[in-house]
């Protein structure tokens, strides 16, 4: 399968430790934020968004936290496993028509 | 609930050979996406459509590049001549709307040679 990111920034940790993995956004007006996950040799699949007007929302061992001052996001994947392991990406879309514009992306690798 | 369904999966062609590649959206989603994604990268979008009209093409490179979607359904992408800087993973996605969570297929592998 094809091999994504492999110059990308990686994050390394053990089974069933948690995951924190950052991104600094640049648009101050986007408001609408997507975490996509991204295994070899497939399109990126949603995990969670949120919207401008949040600054935390939970999924099923996943959170997403924004910081719209330092305009930063920021994935929390509790209890970490192998199944985790991939590339994480995320996406921004300003207000109005455009479309998401997507970050450059980070490789967690689990250590069983 | 069928996903987003792209084909092929893989092509490789010469350089300057054209290419065409195909996306079904998710039923009655209205709104799709082209994007491309080089090795190493995010994806970066390439053309937005609502319905059958072009929302979005401003990083369609247009001497080369050519999108349609003339139903409102499926899409059609084509490169024309290919050149080998276009060797990338081309990924469509849909959503329901704009401005919501986009759905994606497993995209187009191109290889130009």
């Amino acid at each position: 399968g094809e091999s994504v990111g492999l110059h990308l920034p990686t994050l390394s940790v053990q089974e069933g430790d948690n995951s924190i993995i950052n991104c600094a956004y640049s648009n101050s007006a986007s408001d609408y934020f997507i975490w996509y996950k991204q295994e070899s040799g497939k399109g990126p699949q949603f995990i969670i968004d949120i919207r401008s007007n949040m600054d935390k929302r939970q999924g099923q061992r996943v959170t997403v936290l924004l910081n719209k001052t330092v305009k930063h996001l920021s994935l929390q994947i509790a209890a970490t496993q192998p199944g985790d392991s991939a590339v994480y990406f995320c996406a921004e879309t300003p207000s109005g028509n455009t479309p998401l514009v997507f970050g450059k992306g980070t490789r967690l690798s689990v250590i069983a | 609930e069928a996903g987003v369904a792209q084909s092929p999966r893989y092509k490789i062609i010469e350089k300057r050979q054209s290419v065409a590649f195909w996306c079904n959206p998710i039923s009655g989603h209205a709104t799709l996406y082209w994007y491309q994604q080089i090795l190493g990268q995010g994806p970066k979008l390439l053309i937005q459509f609502q319905n059958n009209g072009v929302v979005d093409d401003s990083q369609l490179p247009k001497d080369r590049f050519s999108a349609e979607r003339l139903k409102g359904v499926d899409s059609t992408l084509k490169i024309q001549p290919a050149k080998l800087e276009d060797s990338a993973v081309y990924l469509c996605a849909s959503s329901n709307t704009r401005n919501t969570e986009a759905f994606f297929g497993q995209g187009t592998r191109l290889t130009v040679v």
